[in-house]
């Protein structure tokens, strides 16, 4: 199985902050890469498949960036309801795997 | 706008099979692929498995062989059946579907217990 890891696996922020969270997978996985939202007691949400395509009414604050077997989420400008678990996952090949999470507080 | 319910038992005994489907309005199954994943209370997310358009299944084999998703046509439903459970398969369970294999819908999750 591909394996994924996360940094940092927690960090604090503050309204109006650049954020980026790094995904790393132990081998190359072309741009077979998505990125997840998820809040406490809700479902994860979609927010980036193809390692940088957003999913529709994704807004534009969000950024995803590389290939192979690193990759980077970025929010441009952290507003309060993005305060959340962020999880990279790889499908490119089975088992899909995710990262442990990144957990984004105040 | 379509929107996903999971529905099922919330209490399974051990060794006992879970079964949950994954329910939607407006042409629901036709040309989606459909995944199953789910999370342990205060744990991370773990992927289940996936049906495609074409029906063709792939599953995670740390679940050793006791999963099938499955789809109803005529019911517009997808299932997940999981048997032999024990108390390490108490999580809420999430359906999602999209246009490919990553999901761009999800349903609201379905908490199961297993428990005698």
């Amino acid at each position: 199985d591909i394996q994924m890891t996360q940094s940092p696996s927690s960090l604090s922020a503050s309204v109006g902050d650049r954020v980026t969270i790094t995904c790393r997978a132990s081998q190359g996985i072309s741009n077979s890469l998505a990125w997840f939202q998820q809040k406490p007691g809700k479902a994860p949400k979609s927010l980036i498949f193809g390692s940088s395509t957003l999913q529709s009414g994704v807004p534009s604050k969000f950024s995803g960036s590389g290939s192979g077997t690193d990759f980077t989420l970025t929010i441009s400008s952290l507003q309060p309801e993005d305060f959340a678990t962020y999880y990279c996952q790889q499908y490119d090949s089975y088992p899909f795997t995710f990262g442990p999470g990144t957990k984004v507080d105040i | 706008q379509v929107q996903l319910q999971e529905s099922g038992p919330g209490l399974v005994k051990p060794s006992e099979t879970l079964s949950l489907t994954c329910s939607g309005s407006g042409g629901f199954i036709s040309n989606s692929h459909w995944t199953w994943i789910r999370q342990p209370p205060g744990k991370g997310l773990e992927w289940i498995g996936y049906i495609n358009y074409s029906g063709n299944t792939n599953y995670n084999p740390s679940l050793k062989g006791r999963v099938t998703i499955s789809e109803d046509t005529s019911k517009n439903q997808i299932s997940l059946k999981l048997s032999s459970v024990t108390a390490a398969d108490t999580a809420v369970y999430y359906c999602g579907r999209g246009g490919g294999p990553i999901p761009h819908l999800w349903g609201q999750g379905a908490l199961v217990t297993v428990s005698s």
